[in-house]
């Protein structure tokens, strides 16, 4: 069965900085591409970025690129975004899933809240 | 971007009774390799977003058969035949062929 967990959100001053983790099992994960997503409060889904099996095909949405990086160790089977320059509109539910193109499986989400 | 736009916004359904949901995308998403990457989601309150419905009509395992997708072009629809309480929520749909992959607004599903 898949499963993926996110932890790192919290609260973060703008301008600061976060690392979101996504911890895979339950599938080869190396076998797959993975995507972050997020939620902001009330609203619909952005896709965010996605991240190759190798790591090498990677993609963001003008609204994050720049600012974040995601990235992957397969070793641990765990997706990684490291987030930048956070703005108030960064505020959501960020969540990791399993694909790029469909989405298949998704985690719980972790929240950040950027905010003085 | 390719443009989503999804119909309508709310949705009362009595139990029982069939819905159905639109989903209009700004272009064709048909990819080069010839599939169509559109997908069907639902997010009850409170969860993460499920997959129902991939590659337009393709049921995900696990998700009741009374669920089902249609579409080609740039128009899909998302049926429910008989409607029940679990199924309260929001619906989105996605396309996952031109980047930035993009959402519908979504549908909220409520009984009435």
């Amino acid at each position: 069965q898949v499963h993926l967990v996110e932890s790192g959100g919290g609260l973060v001053k703008p301008g600061g900085s976060l690392r979101l983790s996504c911890a895979a099992s339950g599938f080869t994960f190396s076998d797959s591409y993975m995507s972050w997503i997020r939620q902001a409060p009330g609203k619909g889904l952005e896709v965010l970025s996605y991240i190759g099996r190798s790591g090498t095909d990677i993609n963001y949405a003008d609204s994050v690129r720049g600012r974040f990086t995601i990235s992957r160790d397969n070793a641990k089977n765990s997706l990684f975004l490291q987030m930048d320059s956070l703005r108030v509109e960064d505020t959501a539910i960020y969540y990791c899933a399993r694909t790029a193109r469909q989405f298949s499986d998704w985690g719980q989400g972790t929240l950040v809240i950027v905010s003085s | 971007d390719v443009v989503m736009t999804q119909s309508p916004f709310s949705l009362p359904v009595t139990l029982g009774q069939p819905a159905s949901i639109s989903c209009r995308s700004s272009q064709s998403i048909v990819y080069s390799d010839g599939n169509i990457y559109f997908n069907w989601f639902q997010q009850r309150p409170g969860q993460s977003p499920r997959r129902l419905i991939y590659m337009v009509s393709s049921r995900d395992s696990g998700v009741p058969d009374r669920f089902s997708g249609s579409g080609s072009g740039t128009d899909f629809t998302l049926k429910i035949s008989r409607v029940e309480a679990e199924d309260v929520g929001v619906y989105y749909c996605m396309q996952g062929t031109h980047w930035p992959f993009t959402f519908g607004g979504g549908t909220k599903v409520e009984i009435k």
